[in-house]
């Protein structure tokens, strides 16, 4: 199983501010997921990263893919209450196309 | 269609008891797969489904575990014989995958299935 480590684990700031969330592994995938989830609620995908060195901009969200294809980065501008949640990566296992390894996840909570 | 559907929403149940949960994929996904979540943990992947061929059952947690889809549409996880151990969420998201092996798996994930064993 390719082991999916994200960091930091908690993560508590006040609306306005901005953050970053990393998701590491000794493992190369052939693409990396970002998921938010909220309590009692399935995740919801957020994007999808693929080429090495990617950039993807979702709003205020900024989702970069390593070079190497061994990690990924999660950039929020001017945090809001509305972005508490816990954000996980998830990443293709090896060849098969259909296993999703996920981290632990970043809980992160925003308050006014 | 709005997304995967999980049904029940929530489940508690007598250890020792069986239980099934049910999942309606997205219309046009051909691919099902199931997770399970324990608290502050990621989903943890137990098996999926190309149509309706169980292609891949090895994780699934122990022989108490079965899922079937048996028309290629909607899917039953069922857990015979509860234990408290099996309490978690059960997620189930589908995917639309082209040819053989995808190397872009994208799911979406439904709302899940909160099981209590008491």
């Amino acid at each position: 199983t390719q082991l999916l480590e994200q960091s930091p684990q908690f993560l508590s700031i006040q609306e306005g501010e901005n953050l970053t969330v990393y998701c590491n592994s000794s493992s190369v995938f052939s693409s990396l997921q970002w998921y938010r989830q909220e309590p009692g609620e399935g995740p919801v995908l957020l994007v999808t990263v693929v080429t090495g060195g990617e950039v993807k901009k979702l709003k205020r969200l900024t989702f970069q893919f390593g070079d190497a294809r061994k990690d990924s980065s999660l950039h929020i501008t001017a945090a809001q209450p509305g972005d508490t949640g816990l954000y996980l990566c998830a990443g293709a296992e090896g060849n098969s196309g259909y296993a999703l390894n996920f981290g632990k996840g970043t809980s992160l909570l925003v308050t006014p | 269609d709005t997304g995967v559907s999980q049904n029940p929403r929530h489940k508690i149940t007598k250890r020792g008891q069986n239980v099934t949960f049910r999942c309606d994929p997205i219309s046009e996904h051909n691919r099902l797969y199931w997770y399970r979540q324990t608290l502050g943990q990621g989903p943890e992947f137990l098996t999926y489904f190309q149509n309706e061929a169980q292609l891949e059952k090895s994780r699934l947690l122990s022989d108490r575990f079965s899922a079937e889809r048996p028309k290629g549409s909607f899917s039953t996880l069922e857990i015979q014989r509860t234990e408290q151990g099996d309490s978690a969420m059960y997620l189930c998201a589908s995917s639309l995958t082209f040819g053989g092996v995808s190397l872009n798996t994208e799911a979406f994930f439904g709302q899940g299935t909160r099981l209590t064993v008491v």
